[in-house]
């Protein structure tokens, strides 16, 4: 079945740190990826997307490339801020099936 | 101008309840979904209807049953409430148009369940 795995958090970094978070995911086919922010105490919004290999998402500073040789959609951002602080998901739609399949979250902590 | 409200946004309640969460859209869209939260923040599938017809139904206790009585809204009824039933209830919504690829959420529904 599908799956998507997520570095395990926190991370914790201090404010302008560059970003990393890593991000695996095991489909048939070619699923469009996705990655989703939920701010404390508010719903998920989408952060970016890619739909088709080597496509890159970018948001606020925020990029992701879709990776189908080694199956993975990682999150950067250059220079954090104290606001990105919240919990990032990865998730995969597989093709034919419209349901998001996410993957178990990681959350940010950014100290000034 | 809220594009995918619930309510209530917080239910406590005692264990043996019934209760419904309801959920509507107004982005025009043709599918709505219900995805569950546990406390370790894991996200999960519960159903999808899409004009009014449940197209995904994951395993769920059928204490479970949602309800959709047009496109714009999507409720949820859950029987029985048992302790592990205590999670955060997100609805969303998606379009064709945008191939289903981009789902927006509402704010979600925080269960407690005594």
């Amino acid at each position: 079945g599908n799956s998507v795995t997520q570095m395990e958090g926190p991370v914790t970094l201090s404010e302008e740190a560059f970003l990393t978070i890593n991000c695996t995911y095991t489909a048939t086919g070619y699923p469009s990826l996705f990655w989703y922010v939920q701010y404390p105490g508010e719903g998920l919004q989408l952060l970016l997307k890619a739909t088709k290999a080597d496509d890159k998402g970018s948001n606020k500073g925020f990029e992701a490339t879709y990776r189908k040789e080694t199956t993975s959609f990682h999150l950067e951002k250059g220079s954090v801020q104290v606001s990105d602080s919240a919990v990032y998901f990865c998730a995969l739609i597989h093709t034919g099936r419209r349901a998001l399949t996410f993957g178990s979250g990681t959350r940010l902590q950014v100290q000034p | 101008d809220t594009a995918v409200s619930q309510t209530p946004k917080y239910l406590v309640t005692q264990m043996g309840n019934d209760k419904s969460i309801k959920c509507e859209q107004n982005l025009g869209h043709d599918t709505m979904y219900w995805y569950k939260q546990d406390s370790k923040k894991f996200l999960k599938i519960m159903f999808s209807y899409n004009n009014k017809e449940l197209i995904i139904n994951e395993t769920v206790p059928n204490r479970f049953s949602p309800k959709s009585p047009d496109k714009a809204h999507l409720n949820l009824h859950i029987n029985s409430l048992e302790l592990g039933d205590s999670a955060v209830y997100f609805c969303a919504s998606s379009t064709r148009t945008s191939g289903y690829n981009e789902q927006f959420f509402g704010p979600g529904t925080r269960l407690t369940v005594l």
